[in-house]
């Protein structure tokens, strides 16, 4: 099993570009989550799914849009970069059963992107 | 509404000695709580997790935290540090029922030969 993959896993962009970040899970996981991190900031909720076919903003979802593609991939779309979006960005996947009880998380290796 | 207070940004302990990295959560109800370490480059690997019952949970690596309710407190023990535990260690907590966490800012631990 490759867990949680991300690519790419370096971007530089230009101020006004757009680019979109793909993650994919192959642990039959329902539930996806991209974080960024930043320096003294820890891991800040961009957006989640908590299961396929929804999607919910997080605590800093200002710039960004996604998409729960299938059960299996959850891309992160900015569409006009600026420059303090400049991070590095992880994807996460978790089971949450049927339970609801709350569960690990797993992680993605990160993208580092640059936005000049 | 939850959170994580990790009162120590950077760490340096000797190898050899013992560790104990500080975790203060706030959360009205029963607090479900993890610890992650992030090696550098790398994406977040959970250490341990901490749901109910025995209150001091055993992780991988060699580590161990300890829940203290009364103190709204996880801190995460290590006996003997090796120059391999360098790295960066997140406390986070969630519900218990949901499937959102919220994470500290986060430790660096430096281990000095």
């Amino acid at each position: 099993n490759a867990g949680v993959t991300q690519t790419p896993k370096f971007q530089v962009l230009k101020t006004g570009q757009s680019m979109t970040l793909q993650c994919a899970q192959d642990m039959n996981h329902n539930s996806m989550y991209w974080y960024r991190q930043d320096p003294g900031m820890g891991l800040r909720l961009i957006y989640y799914s908590a299961s396929e076919g929804t999607t919910d903003k997080g605590e800093v979802p200002n710039g960004y849009n996604v998409s729960r593609l299938n059960k299996r991939e959850f891309s992160l779309r900015l569409e006009s970069a600026a420059p303090s979006q400049t991070s590095v960005y992880f994807c996460a996947s978790s089971p949450y059963r049927m339970t609801g009880k709350v569960d690990e998380q797993y992680f993605g290796p990160g993208t580092r992107l640059t936005v000049t | 509404a939850q959170s994580v207070t990790q009162p120590d940004i950077h760490i340096t302990v000797s190898e050899g000695a013992s560790l104990e990295l500080r975790c203060n959560y706030s959360y009205g109800a029963t607090p479900y709580l993890f610890w992650y370490v992030q090696s550098p480059g790398q994406g977040l690997q959970l250490l341990l997790k901490y749901f109910s019952g025995d209150t001091l949970v055993q992780g991988i690596k060699g580590f161990e935290a300890e829940f203290k309710r009364s103190q709204s407190s996880f801190n995460l023990r290590k006996p003997s540090v090796h120059w391999s535990d360098a790295a960066e260690y997140f406390c986070a907590v969630g519900p218990e029922y949901g499937n959102k966490l919220v994470f500290g800012a986060g430790t660096i631990l430096r281990v000095k030969s």
